[in-house]
């Protein structure tokens, strides 16, 4: 199996911050890498796939990028409804497996 | 709009058995893969399985090998979970997610969530 890992595992932030999210495979997925965010109570949402398109109706100060084994989740101008919790999957191959989270604090 | 609606909340005892359904609307059932992933409490995200509604095709998590079952009615277009034994560690919200165009094991919709408690 193709194990992600993301750094950092929580990160505090504030409004109007540029923040980076990392995630790693243990194995080149080429750009087979998905984001999601999560908030509290409610079901994954997709926001990022193939690395850096980004899903109809994300905001644009949504972005990713990378290829091969290290990725990175950018959001650059955080808003109040950027605080969740980001995942990243890859969509390589099976089984489909996800990092571990980054919970996106207010400071 | 795509649409994914899960069946209600279950309290089950150890060993025993939990089904979960998840009724699709709003695209044609059988022209994508769809998925369960379960999070326990405070924790990430773990996929399960996937069935592809067309043909019945499965692929599970190796981890639940032997204890789930996912099935669909192309009548009704509903996907249905089943998971067996079931032991404290199973207790955890299950989502229903429909994979996204053209990529099969990119989740682009997701069901609502069901909780499901795994207690004596």
């Amino acid at each position: 199996d193709i194990q992600m890992t993301q750094s950092p595992s929580s990160l505090s932030a504030s409004v109007g911050d540029r923040v980076t999210i990392t995630c790693r495979a243990s194995q080149s997925i080429s750009t087979y890498l998905i984001w999601y965010h999560q908030k509290p109570g409610k079901a994954p949402k997709l926001l990022i796939y193939g690395a850096s398109s980004l899903q109809g109706g994300v905001p644009s100060r949504f972005s990713g990028g990378g290829s091969g084994t290290d990725f990175t989740l950018t959001i650059s101008s955080l808003q109040p409804e950027d605080f969740a919790t980001y995942y990243c999957q890859q969509s390589y191959s099976n089984p489909i497996t996800f990092g571990q989270g980054t919970r996106l604090e207010i400071k | 709009q795509v649409q994914l609606v899960q069946s209600g909340a279950e309290v089950k005892k150890p060993g025993a058995s939990v089904k979960v359904s998840c009724k699709a609307s709003g695209y044609t059932f059988t022209g994508y893969y769809l998925h369960w992933v379960r999070q326990a409490p405070g924790q990430g995200l773990e996929w399960m399985g996937w069935i592809n509604p067309y043909s019945g095709d499965t692929n599970y998590a190796q981890k639940l090998q032997g204890r789930v079952t996912m099935t669909r009615d192309t009548s009704i277009s509903t996907a249905n979970m089943e998971l067996n034994r079931l032991k404290s560690d199973d207790t955890a919200v299950y989502y229903c997610a429909r994979s996204r165009e053209g990529a099969s094991l990119s989740l682009g919709y997701w069901g609502q969530g069901t909780l499901v408690t795994v207690s004596s």
